[in-house]
C-alpha cells in the first residue's frame, strides 16, 4: 500500500498568516492527490482533489501543488474558520489512502 | 438537498455482526460510486470499501477484507456495509461518502454525518 505521510502533525498559527502543509508518498502518485478539511465532530470536506483542483464552493485562499512524491497545501491568509484538521488521501492506487492529519491551532 | 444519512451503529461484542445503512437523497445515486470511511476515536481517517455505480466492481482494505461486504440498491438509493467478526479495532466513526463524479478521481465529494461503531465485550 502508498504510505502517505503528512507534516508537520501539529501547528500554530495566527490569522491572516499563510500556512503550507506537506504530504509525502511512499511512490509518485501523478498528482493522483485530494485534500479534506475536518472540524471536531464533523464529517471530512473536500477541499481540493488532483493535487490543485479547488472543489467548487471552496475558497480561492486554498491552493494546492506538487508533483511526484510531494504535494503542498497552502492557506494564503488563515481565516477563523480555517482552524481545523487537514488530511491528503491519494487514490493512485485501487487502495486508497489518508495522511495522519495536520492539526492547524490558534496561536 | 444532497444528503447521505448513515445508520446500523451500535454496541457489539467481539466476533458479532452489525449492518450499516447509508441512505441517499437529493442526488441521482446510480450514477455515482460509493465508499465507506472510518476513523477510530481521536485517530485520522482510514478508507474502507469502494463500489462502483453499477455494483460491478467493489475493493476493501486489507484490515477488513473477508469480514467486511459493501452493497448497494440503487433502486432504494441505499448502501450497505455488512459487518461480521468485529474485533475491537473496528471501533470507529463509521462515513458512507459520495464518490466525485470524475473519471478516475477516487476522491469524496459528499460525507454523511457518520455512525458510531463500538465493539466492545
Amino acid at each position: 500500500d502508498i504510505q502517505m505521510t503528512q507534516s508537520p502533525s501539529s501547528l500554530s498559527a495566527s490569522v491572516g498568516d499563510r500556512v503550507t502543509i506537506t504530504c509525502r508518498a511512499s511512490q509518485g502518485i501523478s498528482n493522483s492527490l485530494a485534500w479534506y478539511q475536518q472540524k471536531p465532530g464533523k464529517a471530512p470536506k473536500l477541499l481540493l482533489y488532483a493535487a490543485s483542483r479547488l472543489e467548487s464552493g471552496v475558497p480561492s485562499r486554498f491552493s494546492g501543488s506538487g508533483s511526484g512524491t510531494d504535494y503542498t497545501l497552502t492557506i494564503s491568509s488563515l481565516q477563523p474558520e480555517d482552524f481545523a484538521t487537514y488530511y491528503c488521501q491519494q487514490y493512485y492506487s485501487t487502495i486508497l489512502t489518508f495522511g495522519g492529519g495536520t492539526k492547524v491551532e490558534i496561536k | 438537498e444532497v444528503q447521505l444519512v448513515e445508520s446500523g451503529g451500535g454496541l457489539v461484542q467481539p466476533g458479532g455482526s452489525l449492518r450499516l445503512s447509508c441512505a441517499a437523497s437529493g442526488f441521482t445515486f446510480s450514477s455515482y460510486s460509493m465508499n465507506w470511511v472510518r476513523q477510530a476515536p481521536g485517530k485520522g481517517l482510514e478508507w474502507v470499501s469502494y463500489i462502483s455505480s453499477s455494483s460491478s466492481t467493489i475493493y476493501y482494505a486489507d484490515s477488513v477484507k473477508g469480514r467486511f461486504t459493501i452493497s448497494r440498491d440503487n433502486a432504494k438509493n441505499s448502501l450497505y456495509l455488512q459487518m461480521n467478526s468485529l474485533r475491537a479495532e473496528d471501533t470507529a466513526v463509521y462515513y458512507c461518502a459520495r464518490g466525485l463524479n470524475r473519471a478516475v478521481v477516487r476522491a469524496f465529494d459528499i460525507w454523511g454525518q457518520g455512525t458510531m461503531v463500538t465493539v466492545s465485550s
